[in-house]
């Protein structure tokens, strides 16, 4: 099946600071990503979807200007949570949509953020 | 939106079978049935998808009956390493929110 790589698969950093998340499809072009995030014991929460060359759609409630989504590239996808605080922790995960008309999602790794 | 129903948590034996009910009433034509499988830290991984009647792959079945209203995924002889949340996903690429629908998810607990 197809490989989706995220980087880095955990992170901590400083209240304030921000984070880059990296989402990598490695061996099929992706132009629609999915970035959730997931909280101890809860499901996925989709935040947003991804396009190549076009601006990101967000989900309702989150903020656009916190969680900055570059889709630069057939293959990358970035998530950047800017002015991290400690209720940013969580768990992201992206996907990247099969290029298949079946809906099928390939998910990357994970990555865990910790905002001291 | 498909939106889906799943038992919250369901408790095995090892070298029992598991099956585990999604209902998806309102289903649309396109869609496709598609289940993943998530261990704590790391991102789902998929299973097995299906449009209608039954899919067997190495790992499990997804048995879907005519109406395509619910959805069985079988696991045979579990073992400890399954224990995990399992997804029902139901959706199209193309339609709308195909990637939205993770619902709660059903935690299965396999013991010796």
């Amino acid at each position: 099946g197809a490989v989706v790589s995220q980087h880095p698969s955990w992170v901590i950093c400083k209240s304030g600071t921000s984070v880059k998340i990296e989402c990598r499809s490695l061996d099929f072009q992706a132009t629609t990503m999915f970035w959730y995030r997931q909280f101890p014991k809860q499901s996925l929460m989709l935040m947003a979807t991804s396009n190549e060359g076009s601006k990101a759609t967000y989900e309702q409630g989150v903020e656009k200007d916190k969680f900055l989504i570059n889709h630069a590239s057939l293959t990358l996808s970035t998530l950047t949570v800017t002015s991290a605080h400690p209720e940013d922790s969580s768990f992201y995960i992206c996907s990247a949509a099969g290029t298949g008309g079946t809906g099928e999602l390939f998910f990357g790794e994970g990555s865990r953020l910790t905002v001291l | 939106l498909a939106k889906t129903t799943q038992p919250i948590s369901m408790d095995s034996y090892e070298g029992q079978e598991v099956n585990i009910t999604c209902s998806h009433n309102n289903i649309a034509t396109n869609d496709y049935i598609t289940w993943y499988q998530q261990f704590p830290s790391q991102g789902p991984r998929f299973i097995i998808q299906g449009y209608k009647t039954k899919v067997t792959n190495e790992v499990a079945s997804l048995f879907i009956p005519a109406d395509r209203k619910s959805s069985t995924l079988s696991l045979p002889r579990v073992s400890l390493s399954d224990t995990a949340v399992y997804y029902c996903l139901v959706g199209s690429r193309g339609g709308s929110g195909y990637a939205l629908n993770f619902g709660k998810g059903t935690s299965l607990l396999v013991t010796p």
